[in-house]
């Protein structure tokens, strides 16, 4: 298995402009995770999926950001408009959510720069 | 989320030396589970606790959960340089997502 996939792996864009962020969860997790790593606040769980469905997505900052599962196999992570404040290292995780949960698998994330 | 409390945030020891990172919290944890990251890498798990008083080892990692299942730590024997990195200790909530501790970062110094 390849893992989880990320794309892009670095992003640097300006201030207002729309950023995606992709993520291909490894194959039979049904689990699916978005954090945002930052220096000041350390790995923030933004929002978490099961079974394709949102569960929890109180860690999303603002209206600014949304995310989506289309399929098991693909997840999305949007920002519009994006701002300075959202640079950061955005990692996606995948894990079997069994009781009790199973290891996380991250991605190798996305360093986005918005400048 | 569970919150979990990490220490120290930062640690440097001499090459051969031990290093111990402890995570504590005010409630008691269903389970815990420790993860690494490597400096510009990504988290990667290294082991869960389930059990009361649970210890297990990985080579020259020992995890230990408590008693009351309110404490956990890693312990590395005779660091070497490839054990360099940011280890995490994450607690499930109720809805089995992670909450991560702010980790201690080692320094391995040859």
């Amino acid at each position: 298995d390849a893992g989880v996939i990320q794309s892009p792996r670095h992003e640097v864009t300006e201030m207002g402009q729309e950023v995606t962020l992709r993520c291909k969860p490894i194959s039979g997790h049904n689990s699916l995770f978005w954090y945002r790593q930052t220096m000041m606040r350390g790995l923030e769980l933004l929002i978490y999926f099961n079974n394709n469905v949102p569960i929890d997505d109180s860690g999303m900052p603002e209206d600014r950001f949304s995310a989506k599962m289309p399929n098991a196999s693909f997840s999305t992570l949007k920002i519009q408009p994006s701002e300075p404040r959202d640079s950061a290292v955005y990692f996606c995780a995948s894990s079997w959510g069994g009781e009790p949960p199973y290891g996380y698998t991250f991605g190798s994330g996305t360093r986005l720069t918005v400048v | 989320g569970q919150q979990v409390m990490q220490i120290p945030q930062y640690q440097h020891v001499q090459e051969g030396e031990d290093f111990t990172t402890y995570c504590n919290s005010s409630t008691t944890l269903s389970n815990i589970q420790w993860y690494k990251q490597r400096p510009g890498g990504h988290p990667v798990f290294l082991i869960q606790l389930v059990k009361s008083g649970e210890v297990k080892k990985q080579k020259r990692l020992t995890f230990q959960f408590g008693e009351a299942k309110k404490n956990s730590s890693l312990h590395i024997t005779a660091t070497q340089t490839t054990d360099v990195g940011t280890y995490f200790c994450a607690a499930s909530g109720s809805a089995r997502q992670l909450t991560f501790g702010s980790g201690t970062q080692l320094t391995v110094l040859p």
